[in-house]
């Protein structure tokens, strides 16, 4: 089975700096779709961003983006200008795009990420 | 509104006490699945669903039974709940495979006396 690492349960970043949290995972596949899921105090999980693994390009959404490297198995986000509503815990996930595994999730740990004033 | 109903968003129930968790999606989604999340270990499939009457085990099934009667409801049972069932439980349903991002619902805090 595919494992997801998260290796920072917490992190605190600045008001209006950027920070990075680091996502690997293990896999022998070559075709899958990486996510990030944020998960404020309200408890909804809500998708930030996803990667596809056949594209090169890393995924952007507004303040937030990716650095997918396929070959280290990495997929980092990074939050410019934070700002206090992106404080929240932040999950890791893995998806197959093979037609045996497609079916199935794999979730990291989370980071926690505070946002101080 | 689009979304992913779950019901009881609390519980507190004793150990043997069969109960259900509900699970409703109005987007006509193909694809419904249960998580379990805990703290240090994130959120963990129990079940999945690619379609009425096609379920089939996650990674933490024991303990646990679905069922797809129709295709906008995915409940979960626990037939005999243990005190190693307290947990934070998320349905999410999403369109068949691939980068299809899943839809979840508010969860559900489940504790077992």
């Amino acid at each position: 089975a595919q494992t997801v690492t998260q290796s920072q349960p917490e992190m605190s970043v600045q008001e209006a700096e950027t920070v990075t949290l680091s996502c690997t995972y293990d896999t022998s596949e070559s075709d899958y779709y990486l996510f990030w899921y944020k998960q404020p105090p309200s408890r909804q999980m809500i998708l930030v961003i996803r990667q596809e693994a056949y594209k090169q390009q890393n995924a952007t959404e507004n303040r937030f983006s990716v650095n997918f490297q396929k070959a280290a198995k990495s997929f980092s986000l990074k939050i410019s200008d934070s700002q206090l509503g992106d404080a929240a815990m932040y999950f890791c996930a893995y998806r197959s795009a093979t037609q045996y595994n497609f079916n199935k999730f794999y979730f990291g740990s989370g980071t926690k990420l505070n946002v101080k004033p | 509104e689009a979304q992913v109903t779950q019901n009881p968003r609390y519980l507190i129930t004793v150990t043997g006490k069969k109960l259900t968790v509900t699970c409703s999606q109005n987007m006509n989604h193909e694809y419904m699945s249960w998580y379990r999340q805990d703290p240090g270990l994130g959120l963990r499939q129990i079940y999945y669903s690619m379609n009425v009457e096609v379920t089939d085990k996650g990674d933490v099934p024991e303990g646990y039974k679905v069922s797809r009667k129709e295709k906008r409801n995915f409940p979960l049972i626990l037939e005999s709940p243990s005190p190693n069932q307290t947990s934070l439980y998320f349905c999410a349903s999403s369109w068949g495979a691939g980068a299809n991002v899943l839809t979840f619902g508010a969860g559900s805090r489940l504790t077992v006396l």
